[in-house]
């Protein structure tokens, strides 16, 4: 079984210049989340997807941040425009449902992103 | 909101040592779960709780959900090489849909 797919996995760009992340979940997934990684600390939950609706994003700096899900399967994180404090590893995760049980979600390998 | 504290924040340890690592948090989580992180990867699941006392082994991982629902602990015997990275604990509160709260992290040197 394949597991959940991002790209790039590498990105630099400059302050104030806009970036795209892709992330491909697990088939058969209808949960998506995207967190935040800063060096040194655990990730952070963005933004959560039930199939192509938005579930959570109350942590999802919504000024310059922006995600969509729209057929219910891939889906794209945006910022725009980039801050320095936006370096960081931006991790896509998928699980069935958060009803389903066993709830577990599985990461996929991770964009690191870095704003110079 | 709710935090979890993860200790220690790093181990030095020798191959063949047991390693023992902990989270609490300040409120009830209803599942509890340990990953693991290499660099430049994503988390890569271990073991998960799902009830209060339970006692879960993953080959030489052995990770309990504490009986308060406020704490876990995992252990990892025998230590390897490979047994290097970062280790997280993550607690699922029931309340907040899937949503999971990651502790700090744990880095695990092990030398050979």
């Amino acid at each position: 079984e394949a597991g959940v797919a991002q790209s790039p996995r590498y990105k630099i760009i400059e302050k104030r210049q806009s970036v795209a992340f892709w992330c491909n979940p697990i088939s058969g997934h209808a949960t998506l989340y995207w967190y935040q990684q800063i060096l040194g600390q655990g990730p952070k939950l963005l933004i959560q997807f039930q199939n192509n609706g938005v579930v959570d994003d109350s942590q999802l700096p919504k000024d310059r941040f922006s995600a969509e899900r729209l057929k219910g399967v891939d889906s794209t994180l945006k910022i725009q425009p980039a801050k320095l404090e936006d370096s960081a590893v931006y991790l896509c995760a998928s699980s069935l449902s958060p009803g389903a049980f066993p709830n577990e979600q599985f990461f996929g390998p991770g964009t690191r992103l870095t704003v110079l | 909101g709710q935090q979890l504290n993860q200790s220690p924040q790093s181990m030095f340890i020798q191959e063949g040592e047991d390693v023992s690592m902990n989270c609490t948090s300040s409120s009830i989580f209803n599942t509890w779960l340990w990953y693991k992180q290499d660099p430049g990867e994503g988390p890569v699941l271990l073991i998960a709780l799902y009830k209060a006392g339970e006692l879960t082994s993953n080959g030489r991982l052995t990770a309990q959900f504490g009986i308060t629902r406020k704490d876990s602990f995992l252990n990892i015997s025998a230590s390897i090489p490979s047994d290097v990275g970062i280790y997280f604990c993550a607690g699922h509160g029931g309340t907040s849909y899937g949503k999971l709260t990651f502790g700090q992290g744990t880095i695990l040197t092990v030398h050979p």
